[in-house]
């Protein structure tokens, strides 16, 4: 069946480091690919997606390539903040009802 | 004016008791999910409807019951409670039986403690 693993944490930043979540899939079809957040004590919220192969996802900062011939979706950042501290969740959907979600990755951003 | 609304917010309850948890959209959209993130939070899936139909039921114990009255609500009953139903539950809903290329919106959870 369709899975998502993605690297696991906890990951400790300083402000203004570069942040790359790692994430790969495996499903059978051509899924969409899509990165959550989760900010501490709130639901997910979508942060970006791409529906096919060598679509760039981007959001606050944030962006994500699928590549199909690696099969990964790596989240990546170039500067992150103190607000960035959350839990990023990589998922796909390759079936009409259902969203997969890997096993989630906490960030800490230091001041 | 909340999408994905979810009632109640926190739930403290003894084993063996039964509760609900209420939820619902503003989005108009066809499809609502209940979603189980365990402590180290992992999400599963455990139900979706579309338009009332029930379309995914991930072998959840028969302990647990969705019930959706229209498409703009989709309740989940719990019988006789146990400690590892622990969990934040949360509800999603997206705007066609394809959430594809829409992903869902989601509640803000609701976190259930077992005692």
């Amino acid at each position: 069946g369709d899975s998502v693993t993605q690297m696991e944490g906890p990951v400790t930043l300083s402000e203004e480091a570069f942040l790359t979540i790692n994430c790969t899939y495996t499903a059978t079809g051509y899924p969409s690919l899509f990165w959550y957040v989760q900010y501490p004590g709130e639901g997910l919220q979508l942060l970006l997606k791409a529906t096919k192969a060598d679509d760039k996802g981007s959001n606050k900062g944030f962006e994500a390539t699928y590549r199909k011939e690696t099969t990964s979706f790596h989240l990546e950042k170039g500067s992150v903040q103190v607000s960035d501290s959350a839990v990023y969740f990589c998922a796909l959907s390759d079936h009409d009802y259902k969203l997969s979600f890997g096993a989630g990755t906490t960030v800490t951003v230091r001041a | 004016d909340t999408a994905v609304s979810q009632t109640p917010k926190y739930l403290v309850t003894q084993m063996g008791n039964d509760k609900s948890i209420k939820c619902e959209q503003n989005l108009g959209h066809d499809t609502m999910y209940w979603y189980k993130q365990d402590s180290k939070k992992f999400l599963k899936i455990m139900f979706s409807y579309n338009n009332k139909e029930l379309i995914i039921n991930e072998t959840v114990p028969n302990r647990f019951s969705p019930k959706s009255p229209d498409k703009a609500h989709l309740n989940l009953h719990i019988n006789s409670l146990e400690l590892g139903d622990s969990a934040v539950y949360f509800c999603a809903s997206s705007p066609r039986r394809t959430g594809t290329n829409y992903g869902y919106t989601f509640g803000s959870g609701t976190r259930l403690t077992v005692v």
